[in-house]
């Protein structure tokens, strides 16, 4: 196991609706990251937060927004669900946020919108 | 453009023998990490290696080695003594200093017959 642990681990959520997921890193990591996996595909990348700041996106809409906490714990919201929001959500963590900097992710949440 | 390419959606190997899953990548940043992922049924990312863009030679970790081609742009994951337990989806990824992106493969699907 990473250390890295996520909540809730299934969530069911109707059209139009708000989430927030939750994300602890591993201990002494001060980057997390989320990514976005549809089925069958590679997991696209969200966002990054480093040290509380957001420090990199990937193609998301603003209704996708993140938190990181002065423990490095960190959130994301969706708000205004769509049914294509369903997936896998993953967060990882790395030490630094430097591109050589190995991410451990955590097990993910399963989001599904009706 | 950054990228990952994974052209094998799906392979098989007998156990005990050694497979080679192929990846390509495309960047023009001289900065970058490559990695293999695992990922079981279960869903979670299990790190397997890394090569940093200015390492002299290929990793190694246990049973994992990187076949890097830094002219070629190729970072092939070789699997040595195939287990059963070896069976899941392995994703190559990147990452890049600018933006902070990291870039996910397809992935491909490895099958360990008995």
């Amino acid at each position: 196991e990473t250390g890295v642990t996520q909540s809730p681990t299934h969530l069911i959520k109707t059209r139009g609706q708000q989430v927030t997921l939750r994300c602890s890193s591993q201990s002494g990591h001060n980057t997390v990251s989320w990514y976005q996996q549809a089925l069958g595909q590679g997991p696209q990348f969200i966002f990054q937060y480093y040290r509380e700041e957001e420090n990199g996106r990937g193609n998301f809409p603003p209704r996708f927004s993140g938190l990181q906490f002065p423990n490095y714990s960190s959130e994301l919201n969706v708000n205004a669900l769509e049914l294509d929001d369903s997936a896998l959500y993953l967060c990882a963590s790395s030490r630094t946020s430097g591109a050589t900097d190995t991410q451990y992710f955590g097990p993910g949440t399963r989001l599904t919108v009706l | 453009a950054q990228k990952i390419t994974q052209t094998q959606p799906g392979m098989f190997v007998q156990e005990k023998e050694a497979v080679t899953l192929d990846c390509t990548y495309d960047t023009s940043d001289p900065s970058y990490g490559l990695f293999w992922y695992k990922q079981p049924s279960s869903g979670e990312m299990i790190f397997l290696i890394y090569q940093g863009s200015y390492d002299q030679q290929n990793a190694t970790e246990g049973r994992y080695s990187l076949n890097f081609q830094k002219a070629r742009k190729s970072a092939n994951l070789v699997i040595s003594a195939s287990k059963l337990g070896d069976s899941a989806m392995y994703f190559c990824a990147m990452r890049v200093l600018p933006g902070n992106q990291f870039y996910f493969g397809t992935g491909t699907s490895l099958t360990v017959i008995p």
